[in-house]
Order: structure tokens, then sequence, then C-alpha cells
């Protein structure tokens, strides 16, 4: 079964601050990889993907990840944060073929807090 | 392209009764998922929707049911509220007839059983 793992329910960082969410995947299969953004209120916006091209991939609002296959993760980086960056960050994987198409698996979640 | 629409935003329900929420994807998407999201259990998948059948289902009691019309809108029924439905219920739409894999979310509706 797929599964996604979110280290840090809680991450703080200063304004201008290198701000680091971890995400490790378990998976037997190539995986598909997205990080989504949740403000309050809101649905999930989704910031980047990894589909199997660039193993860097960057996405909106100056955010990118890199996909490391030896390690299982695929965590989520902004060499500066913003005081607008404060949010709810999720990770989550899916898997080619038709079972697993339209079925998103996501880890707890991580809160971001950017202090002045 | 307008984006993914839920309605109502927000519903308060009492214990038994059942509610519908609705979700109209993003134009040429056909793909629709379901997720319910509580503070205890995070977000869950409920079921997707494609060409009108349903073609993948989580783990939810037979009360979580659905359904997709011929222009893709969706539907999501639950019968015999429990407090414990009260949660965030979010659909997202996909382009599945072009094999892209990323889901666009809507806004979401709130639902408050008492």
């Amino acid at each position: 079964a797929q599964s996604v793992t979110q280290l840090g329910s809680h991450v703080s960082v200063s304004e201008g601050a290198l701000v680091l969410l971890r995400c490790n995947y378990s998976s037997s299969v190539p995986p598909y990889l997205f990080w989504y953004v949740q403000y309050p209120n809101q649905g999930l916006q989704l910031l980047l993907k990894y589909t199997s091209a660039a193993t860097l991939v960057k996405g909106i609002n100056g955010f990118e990840a890199e996909f490391k296959k030896s390690e299982t993760s695929f965590h989520l980086t902004k060499p500066s944060a913003h005081m607008s960056d404060a949010a709810e960050y999720f990770c989550a994987v899916t898997y080619s073929g038709g079972t697993s198409y339209g079925k998103l698996t996501f880890g707890q979640g991580t809160i971001l807090t950017v202090h002045p | 392209k307008a984006g993914v629409t839920q309605t109502p935003r927000y519903l308060i329900k009492t214990r038994g009764q059942q509610v519908t929420l609705s979700c109209s994807p993003i134009s040429g998407h056909r793909s629709v998922s379901w997720y319910q999201q509580t503070p205890g259990q995070g977000l869950q998948f409920l079921f997707e929707y494609f060409s009108e059948t349903q073609r993948n289902k989580g783990n939810f009691p037979g009360r979580f049911s659905g359904r997709q019309f011929s222009n893709s809108r969706s539907e999501m029924n639950v019968s015999t509220l429990e407090l414990g439905d009260s949660a965030l219920y979010l659909c997202a739409s996909s382009d599945r007839d072009s094999h892209s894999y990323e889901q666009y979310f809507g806004p979401g509706t709130r639902l408050t059983v008492t």
C-alpha cells in the first residue's frame, strides 16, 4: 500500500530563512508525487509535481522539491521564507495504473509558521 | 479556465439526516475525486468518478455514495448522518483523458453535524 510520511507536524522559521519541509514515501513502483498548500478555510492549491521527468522540480511561489529515489524522499524547499508562506503543506502520492488513478494518498500535513 | 466549484460552502445538519454536496470540475476535466478532511484523520480518499462511473473507492461505509452526470458534474451523498461525519469535504478534478495525474481542488464544503 502506498503511504506518505511528513516529518514534523509544525515547522517554524524566521522571515527570510530557508524553508525545508520533509516528505518520505513508500513505494514498490515509480510514484507520482505532489506538494499542496492549504490556507485557512480554503481548498488545496497545487505547488508542484514530480511525474518521472526531472528530479528537481520547480513550483509556484519560489518553492522547489527534489525527488531522491534512493532515499524515497521528496522534500520541499524555499530559499527565503515570506510571511505569506504561513499555511499547511501536504505531500501526496499516487501511481500509474487504472486502480490508482484519481486516488491521492496524503501525508498528515505540516503547519508552517513564519516569524517576522 | 474557471476552477473547481463546490456548493454549498457551508452546511449544518442534524444527526440522522442526509446531505448532498455538489462539485463542478474544471472545463474539460472528466475525472472527479472526493476527499474528507478532519483534524483527526487528515485527508482521506472517498471515491473517484470518470465518465459517469465510479472507478475507485476508499474505505468508507456505504452511507457515503456519489454519482457523476454526463457533463462531468458530480454529487456526493451522505445518508444517516453521524456526528463523526463533520468535516471539510473536498472535490478535485483531473484530466484523465490526457493521463495527467495532478488534481485541482475546489474550496470545499464544510459540513457540521449536530
